[in-house]
């Protein structure tokens, strides 16, 4: 079964420092690739997302990520944080073939920290 | 408003009680997606309607879980004998059509939840 692994539940930057957050899927067929960020009590709102194309993709509030097919990657990166990046983000797949409910897989989350 | 919709917000429910969670998708929107979010299980998918029709439901946890749409619109969740493990935040998402497949991604859209706690 699909299954998606990001390391590191917490990470702490301080603010103007590069953020990494990354993610790992397990498919040998290349699924739909999302990073979604969840916000205190609130629902999750996509961040960036990789169908086709140009693997390197640009999201919202300044983040990108790269689909790397030979790692099976898909990390997040900002070059510098911000106090209003500290939520919790999530990386999820979407599988590719016809039968495909197109459900999301998720990862178990990585919340982020930014120091002052 | 023309985002996702869910009823209540917060639920708080006696043990063995019956809940019904509401989700108001985008209108238009002929996928509707139900998930979990737990401190213990992460963001789990529970079932996919397509129109009025949820060809799988394996994804739901037990057989006290249900699911129902109506209208090709509003649908609900329905916990019977709720039990304390079913204490989560359960999330609805909408999108144009299904998200993956040979079709062209659409992009799912999510409510703000309801939380459910079970005492």
């Amino acid at each position: 079964a699909q299954s998606v692994t990001q390391l590191g539940s917490h990470v702490s930057v301080s603010e103007g420092a590069l953020v990494l957050l990354r993610c790992n899927y397990s498919s040998s067929v290349p699924p739909y690739l999302f990073w979604y960020v969840q916000y205190p009590n609130q629902g999750l709102q996509l961040l960036l997302k990789y169908t086709t194309g140009a693997t390197l993709v640009k999201g919202i509030n300044g983040f990108e990520a790269e689909f790397k097919k030979s790692e099976t990657s898909f990390h997040l990166t900002k070059p510098s944080a911000h106090m209003s990046d500290a939520a919790e983000y999530f990386c999820a797949v979407s599988e590719q073939y016809g039968g495909s409910q197109g459900n999301l897989i998720f990862g178990k989350g990585t919340k982020l920290s930014v120091k002052p | 408003g023309a985002g996702v919709s869910q009823s209540p917000s917060n639920k708080v429910t006696e043990k063995g009680k019956d809940v019904e969670l509401r989700c108001d998708p985008i209108s238009g929107h002929t996928a509707l997606y139900w998930y979990r979010q737990s401190l213990g299980q992460g963001l789990e998918f529970l079932i996919y309607f397509q129109g009025n029709s949820a060809p799988d439901k394996s994804g739901l946890p037990s057989d006290r879980f249900s699911a129902e749409r109506t209208g090709g619109s509003v649908s609900t969740l329905t916990i019977q004998r709720t039990q304390q493990e079913d204490s989560a935040v359960y999330l609805c998402a909408s999108s144009s059509s299904r998200t993956g497949g040979f079709s062209s991604y659409n992009e799912q859209f999510f409510g703000p939840g309801t939380r459910l706690t079970v005492l």
